[in-house]
């Protein structure tokens, strides 16, 4: 597509329940990126996929997230057993190559626990 | 990992002044963007500059790596130019961008 994609722009969920969300990146690109933004402060890294590879999860603030790609386009990010500490945004970009060029997001898809 | 601190925090201006809004890191760079996020939470790329000089309209930046900073230069600013302006930046084999706190820009009528 022409931009990055994400769904559902918006999720509330009770304490507990498990989400999906989804990023389907601009077609051809490699790299895909999703971060985490707490109101107020600047995105934080979550995890790094090169094609269907996920090459770095560091970012994962706890088990209870998981992230895949499995067949390098579209990815989905899963958060079992939602705490209200995890509404946030959460971002989703990616990037033609695996190195040194532009990443472009998407338009976020917004969390919120009760 | 690397460290990214942007200044000033906060900004507010009126309309038609100039500005400069400055990203220091800790490493050197081989990926640096700097974004707008914009009142609905969209990020937009504004300037890809590992290193040099840009210009696009009203927007321009410079990094000198070598020292370590980034500059955006925003002339004659008008209310559009409100919202949260980030730089991100990468270093060594990782190209995994770290973002700062960002600069929130208010801009008066």
């Amino acid at each position: 597509g022409a931009g990055v994609s994400q769904s559902p722009r918006y999720k509330v969920a009770k304490r507990g329940q498990d989400v999906a969300l989804r990023c389907d990146p601009i077609s051809g690109h490699v790299s895909l990126f999703w971060y985490q933004q707490a109101l107020g402060q600047g995105p934080e890294f979550l995890t790094y996929f090169q094609n269907e590879a996920q090459l770095d999860k560091s970012g994962l603030p706890s088990d209870r997230f998981f992230a895949e790609r499995p067949e390098g386009s579209v990815s989905t990010l899963k958060i079992q057993r939602t705490q209200q500490e995890d509404s946030a945004v959460y971002l989703c970009a990616s990037r033609r190559g695996t190195g040194a060029n532009v990443l472009t997001f998407g338009a976020g898809s917004r969390l919120t626990v009760l | 990992g690397i460290q990214v601190e942007q200044s000033p925090p906060d900004l507010i201006l009126q309309e038609g002044a100039n500005s400069t809004l400055r990203c220091n890191f800790s490493d050197s760079v081989n990926n640096l963007q700097w974004f707008h996020q914009n009142p609905w939470g969209q990020l937009i790329n504004l300037f890809y500059i590992p290193s040099g000089t840009k210009q696009n309209g009203r927007l321009s930046a410079t990094t000198v790596a070598t020292e370590r900073y980034s500059l955006l230069y925003i002339s004659s600013s008008q209310t559009t130019d409100s919202g949260v302006y980030f730089c991100a930046v990468a270093s060594g084999g990782s190209y995994i961008p770290t973002f700062g706190r960002g600069t929130s820009l208010i801009v008066h009528p």
